[in-house]
């Protein structure tokens, strides 16, 4: 049982806007600790998506965007492609340890 | 080439024990945690355990904590899990990644950075 939670799926044309939310408590992401995005495709390893609630790290397309307020946090992908079928995770932190949220499957209709 | 190779991954019985290997190329290897993360088939991404860049500091999931080890050899470039009185529900994909740097580590009290580099994993099965 993961710790942060996630919807199962989401899903939607190309070209439309999903977004993900995560949510957590004031154990960890309400305590301050940063989120950060992963997608995950078939048979791969978790590629970061997202870091620091908000900073897409280097070559991730401006299409993902993050954000975070209280207690959640939330992933967005506007223009959404084929390729954006996935699965996504947030994390976070709980003091030393570290948090990962249940997981979304993303698909593109 | 940057880039984590694990290793060590088998068919165990319920009970007994494996030890994985983690070697960094490329990466100023003694700077950074390290970091175990598991996936069992199908399901989730779990965190396992971090250390330290210097080995200083080890922490677990309560899920693993007590039968799990991480250790780290900076000489070797190499970070290892070991992994005792394994069980059916410790069967996943076992990922190393990359952690904090210790410029980031010190200053902020700990290792919160994401995990910007990730190995191809090894898999793990317990099983009778």
């Amino acid at each position: 049982q993961s710790v942060l939670t996630q919807p199962p799926s989401v899903s939607g044309a190309p070209g439309q806007t999903v977004t993900i939310s995560c949510t957590g408590s004031s154990s960890n992401i309400g305590a301050g600790y940063d989120v950060h995005w992963y997608q995950q495709l078939p048979g791969t390893a978790p590629k970061l998506l997202v870091d620091d609630n908000n900073n897409r790290p280097s070559g991730v397309p401006d299409r993902f965007s993050g954000s975070k307020s209280g207690t959640s946090a939330s992933l967005a992908i506007t223009g959404l492609q084929a390729e954006d079928e996935a699965y996504y995770y947030c994390q976070s932190s709980a003091s030393s340890l570290r948090v990962f949220g249940s997981g979304t499957k993303v698909t593109v209709l | 080439q940057v880039q984590l190779v694990e290793s060590g991954g088998g068919v165990v019985q319920p009970g007994r024990s494996l030890r994985l290997s983690c070697a960094a190329s490329g990466l100023n290897f003694n700077n950074y945690g390290m970091h175990w993360v598991r996936q069992a088939p199908g399901k989730g991404l779990e965190w396992v355990a971090v250390i330290w860049y210097d080995g200083s500091k080890k922490y677990y999931a309560d899920s693993v904590k007590g039968r799990f080890t991480i250790t780290r050899d900076n000489s070797k470039n190499t970070v290892y899990l070991q992994m005792n009185s394994l069980r059916a529900e410790d069967t996943a994909t076992y990922y190393c990644a990359r952690g904090g740097h210790v410029v980031v580590v010190t200053s902020n009290g700990g290792d919160f950075d994401p995990f910007a580099m990730w190995g191809q994993g090894t898999m793990v099965t317990v099983s009778s």
